[in-house]
């Protein structure tokens, strides 16, 4: 099984300051990684596929890159909307997704 | 307009069975995977498995192999999640979401607002 593990746990940031969270798998999955942000009570919501192409209605401000084992979503202005968690999730070893443990991004 | 809409909260009695649905809308319901996602609280989101509609292919996560089963009926756009026998650390949000696939690029576009279940004595 692929392991995906995030980092930090929490990250705790101002609006309008730049965030990066990361996920590294535990072997290669190429640029077979998405993101998915989750708000309290809500189902997530997809942001990035393919590593780095925004799903459809996501803000430019929302980035990802990386390749292999390296991930990284990066929020360039934060907005009081983007206050969640955040996930990474594999499908290079499709059907067997597995998601990271999630990133909580809230406001310092 | 893609919709997953899934059933209503349920409280069940550990050893009762359950099956709960995820109904889609607005889009070709046989030609798209859906896949079942459980929360357990204040917790990640842990991958349980996937159906084609059109022809049942139903494929879990070694996790969930043998402790649920996934099915799905296209006549009527729905899929289902099911336990036989429910235990207390069943106790979780469960998601349905729609599975696009093109070349060796999956992701989750669509999701459900989720089905709370509750097994407790």
């Amino acid at each position: 099984e692929i392991v995906m593990t995030q980092s930090p746990a929490t990250l705790s940031a101002s609006p309008g300051e730049r965030a990066t969270l990361s996920c590294r798998a535990s072997q290669s999955v190429r640029s077979n990684l998405a993101w998915y942000q989750q708000k309290p009570g809500q189902a997530p919501r997809l942001l990035i596929f393919s590593a780095s192409t925004r799903a459809s209605g996501i803000p430019a401000r929302f980035s990802g890159s990386g390749s292999g084992t390296e991930f990284t979503l990066t929020i360039s202005s934060l907005q009081s909307e983007d206050f969640a968690v955040y996930y990474c999730q594999q499908y290079n070893n499709w059907p067997l997704y597995t998601f990271g443990q999630g990133t909580k991004l809230e406001i310092k | 307009e893609v919709q997953l809409v899934q059933s209503g909260a349920e409280v069940k009695k550990p050893g009762e069975s359950l099956r709960i649905s995820c109904k889609g809308s607005g889009y070709s319901f046989p030609n798209f995977w859906i896949g079942w996602v459980r929360q357990m609280p204040g917790k990640g989101l842990e991958w349980m498995g996937i159906i084609f509609p059109g022809d049942s292919d139903t494929r879990y996560s070694p996790s969930f192999q043998g402790q649920v089963t996934i099915s799905a009926d296209k006549s009527i756009s729905t899929a289902y999640l099911q336990w036989s026998s429910l235990k207390a650390s069943d106790t979780a949000m469960y998601y349905c979401a729609r599975q696009i696939a093109y070349g060796s690029t999956y992701y989750l576009d669509y999701w459900g607002q989720g089905t709370l279940v509750t097994a407790s004595s």
